[in-house]
């Protein structure tokens, strides 16, 4: 079992939805949670991060967190084209260093 | 946050050659590592570079293959050594900043 699983994808949304994108990972001792979004032929850049259960909102993005459950989501309202990348989950135990990635999920937002 | 950047930001080689790729941060960090990221693929892990002694390999990678540098704490080098075309791929700088993670624009390498 991997470390960070993500929805394998590839999601489609209209502009304008919402899109859920989902995560769960297998170390308990995780705490720092993290979204990132990459572009085709770009790096992975930071969108979010969270370390408190429950929802943090930022513009269109909220990133919610269950440790109970294992599970970091990121929903887009208002889904626009340009929103269209993948998107990758990330955690690690806080200053311990690097993140674990899951695979990424790669969504499309159709006009 | 931090501003990283990568030199070359692409590069096609030959077969056989090396290419040194260069991570330049805007301030003191104490992580630094190296990833690569094929088309379409998730990241990998290639090493942590560590300023003052010898960079920490991941299982796969080793030492004569991917020589690292970390002179100090705002610079390091990759080098991807005898070259060949399963090399090709996007390599990646990344550094830890107060707990989070993040990428240079990477260097898009090419071997033929």
């Amino acid at each position: 079992q991997k470390e960070v699983e993500q929805n394998s994808g590839p999601l489609s949304v209209p502009e304008g939805a919402i899109a859920s994108l989902n995560c769960t990972y297998s170390d308990r001792v995780s705490q720092s949670f993290f979204w990132y979004r990459q572009y085709s032929g770009k790096s992975p850049e930071l969108i979010m991060s969270i370390y408190s259960n429950g929802d943090k909102e930022d513009g269109r993005f909220t990133a919610q967190l269950n440790k109970a459950s294992q599970y970091v989501s990121l929903l887009i309202r208002d889904s626009q084209p340009s929103d269209s990348a993948t998107y990758l989950c990330a955690v690690k135990e806080t200053n311990a260093g690097k993140s674990t990635f899951g695979d990424g999920t790669t969504l499309t937002v159709k006009p | 946050s931090a501003v990283i950047s990568q030199k070359p930001s692409r590069d096609i080689c030959q077969r056989g050659t090396s290419l040194t790729i260069q991570c330049q941060v805007d301030s003191q960090v104490t992580m630094m590592f190296w990833y690569r990221q094929q088309p379409g693929q998730s990241l990998t892990l290639i090493a942590t570079a560590n300023q003052g002694s010898e960079a920490t390999y991941e299982s796969g990678f080793v030492i004569d293959k991917f020589p690292i540098s970390r002179p100090n704490l705002t610079f390091s080098t990759l080098t991807v050594s005898n070259m060949s075309p399963e090399d090709s791929s996007i390599y990646l700088c990344s550094v830890v900043v107060y707990n989070e993670q993040f990428f240079g624009p990477g260097t898009r390498l090419t071997v033929l």
